[in-house]
């Protein structure tokens, strides 16, 4: 069984461009999670979301930042118009629908880098 | 989700036992404990998780204080690879529902030879 994919591993955008980060979960799993990474900082919840709904975004920057979980295909976070600050490591979790099984299983993250 | 505190830094010998200690005094009844781990920047790891037994697994023993405001994770032989920040995070596990995790700052265990 896979683990949690996500891509690119590496992702270098200049100041003002979009930034799309993938995340494709663990077989099975249909609830997501995105985390962010600053440097030499811990890690912050951003966004939860299940098949087409978001169900938890408090985490989220309101101003440039959404995410998606479709029907079909991954989810996707995406950043608009990237500012330096947003250079982090961005990792995504998975987990399945029932509360047997609650944890989370992270993918080796994508990391951006704003020139 | 309460509150933990752990100590920065640890340092542990290969081969010996480490130990590594968590407070969660505003710990609520319906509150699990939960131990993650990262490596050197990668995705965190899960190790294992309780809520008021002592749980064991292959990766490490739990175990948790009878009034729940404390843990203490074991890792029974640590190894070079046992290098990295060990998370101790409360978080409630409801049915058909699965929340989102707080991370704090995490100890730094570093395993020598």
């Amino acid at each position: 069984n896979a683990g949690v994919m996500q891509n690119p591993r590496h992702l270098v955008r200049r100041r003002g461009q979009e930034a799309r980060l993938r995340c494709s979960p663990m077989k099975g799993h249909s609830h997501v999670y995105w985390y962010r990474q600053l440097p030499e900082e811990g890690l912050k919840f951003m966004v939860y979301l299940q098949k087409e709904n978001i169900i938890d975004e408090s985490g989220m920057p309101k101003e440039r930042f959404s995410a998606e979980f479709p029907k079909e295909g991954p989810s996707i976070l995406r950043i608009q118009q990237v500012v330096r600050g947003d250079s982090a490591a961005y990792f995504c979790a998975s987990s399945p629908l029932s509360n047997l099984d609650p944890e989370q299983y992270f993918g080796p993250g994508t990391r951006l880098t704003v020139t | 989700d309460a509150k933990t505190t752990q100590p920065t830094s640890m340092d542990c010998a290969e081969g010996r036992a480490a130990n590594l200690p968590c407070n969660h005094s505003t710990i609520s009844g319906n509150e699990y404990v939960y131990w993650y781990r990262q490596i050197h920047s990668q995705g965190p790891q899960y190790i294992i998780h309780g809520l008021k037994n002592n749980e064991t697994n292959e990766m490490a023993s739990l175990i948790i204080t009878e009034d729940r405001k404390s843990s203490t994770l074991i890792l029974p032989h640590a190894t070079l690879r046992d290098t990295a920040v060990y998370y101790c995070i409360v978080r409630v596990v409801n049915t058909g529902t699965a929340s989102k995790l707080t991370f704090g700052t995490g100890t730094r265990l570093q395993v020598t030879l």
